[in-house]
This record gives C-alpha cells, sequence and structure tokens, in this order.
C-alpha cells in the first residue's frame, strides 16, 4: 500500500461550483499534514496546513479524518486560478519526514 | 522573487556528461532538500541536508553526488545518468529538519537526458 495516496482525476469543475477530494495516508501514528498546489510545470506551494479540528481558509476548507486515515480539501466557489494539481503531504515518522501523495488535478472551465 | 532559487532550469545531456544542478536559498533556513519528480508519480525525497551535515539518503544511484558547501547552498552532481533519470528536480528549504514547519521549493530544473 503506498504511503499517501491520491485519486489523480482530473476532476473538471464549472467556475462557481464546489469540489472535494480526499487523500489517504498508511501510517496511523502521522501527526503533520499539509496540502501543496502545484501549477503547470511550476513549484510546488504549500496551501494550508491541515489541523485535527478542520480549519478553514477563504474558500478552501481542510479536514482531517484519523479513525478512517484520509484528509480532505474542499474548494467553495471554484475560479479559473484554482486549476493546478494539490498534492497531498503527511510526514511519515518521528522525524516529520514529509511524503508527498501524486497529487489530484483539478481544471476549473468556464 | 523566490525564496528558493535553482539553475539551470533547463538542461539536456548526454549520458557521458558531468553537469550540476545549484540550488541557493536566501531564507536563511537550516535544512535543504533534493527531490526528483517524474510525470504522474508523487516527489520523490533524494537527499537531506541539515545544518550542512547529510541526515538523509534514500537510496539514490552513486551517478546522483550531492554536495552542502554551506547552510545556503546546494548541489547535485550528475554523471554518466540515463534516460530513466530525465525529470524535474526539485530543490526545497525548511527552517529545520524534521520539524512541522513549510517546505519552500525553488522552481526546478528539467533534466533530459539523451
Amino acid at each position: 500500500r503506498k504511503e499517501v495516496e491520491q485519486d489523480p482525476g482530473p476532476f473538471n469543475v464549472p467556475e462557481g461550483a464546489t469540489v472535494a477530494f480526499n487523500c489517504t495516508y498508511s501510517n496511523s501514528a502521522s501527526q503533520s499534514f499539509f496540502w501543496y498546489r502545484q501549477d503547470c510545470r511550476k513549484e510546488p506551494k504549500l496551501l494550508m496546513s491541515v489541523y485535527s479540528s478542520g480549519n478553514e481558509d477563504g474558500r478552501f476548507t481542510a479536514q482531517l479524518n484519523r479513525a478512517s486515515q484520509y484528509i480532505s480539501l474542499l474548494i467553495r466557489d471554484s475560479k479559473l486560478s484554482d486549476s493546478a494539481t494539490y498534492l497531498c503531504v503527511v510526514n511519515t515518522d518521528s522525524w516529520g519526514k514529509l511524503q508527498f501523495g501524486a497529487g489530484t488535478q483539478v481544471v476549473v472551465t468556464p | 522573487e523566490t525564496g528558493v532559487t535553482q539553475t539551470p532550469r533547463h538542461l539536456v545531456m548526454g549520458m557521458t556528461n558531468k553537469k550540476s544542478l545549484k540550488c541557493e536559498q536566501h531564507l536563511g533556513h537550516n535544512a535543504m532538500y533534493w527531490y526528483k519528480q517524474s510525470a504522474k508519480k508523487p516527489l520523490e525525497l533524494m537527499f537531506v541536508y541539515s545544518l550542512e551535515e547529510r541526515v538523509e539518503n534514500n537510496s539514490v544511484p552513486s551517478r546522483f553526488s550531492p554536495e552542502c558547501p554551506n547552510s545556503s547552498h546546494l548541489f547535485l552532481h550528475l554523471h554518466t545518468l540515463q534516460p530513466e533519470d530525465s525529470a524535474l528536480y526539485l530543490c526545497a528549504s525548511s527552517q529545520e529538519y524534521g520539524m512541522d514547519t513549510e517546505a519552500f521549493f525553488g522552481q526546478g530544473t528539467r533534466l533530459t537526458v539523451v
């Protein structure tokens, strides 16, 4: 089983719609979770950290479900500029080694 | 301007060539990383340096050789590469290694081995 798994997509989303996707992780001892965004042919950039209680940043909401070992990202009122690949990142050991998922591609269409 | 700068942005090299990738960070971070990103695959951690000492080497072939002369600079020396080594090589830095801190990435070097 992969340490971090994501649906590769693409998720084709009409502008203004809501899209949500999950990421599962295998190490139940993982403590830190992040969502990074990577635009085509660009470097990954931190979108948001994921906290145990869930957190929101504008149109983006991240949730953590420890019992089922997954995190989720929800994007409301999608913009064309939200088109990107969203990388799930999980720390996999006590040293905080970060494991990246392969990414979920989101395409927002007019 | 990104806090992590990589050069060159693109590199085409033959299998018998020797080249080096350079990474420089202006953020005062103590940890620096090399990642490999192949199409449709997760980022693969290659090397980690913390305070200029290598702390992790994830079974990377010896044809990749890292060098960290100081906390601001990181190199990846390449020699006798294979076509399957063609990928995007990303450098990153973070305040500390092993802490819950954000990793900042450079724009990457897109390497093609012919």
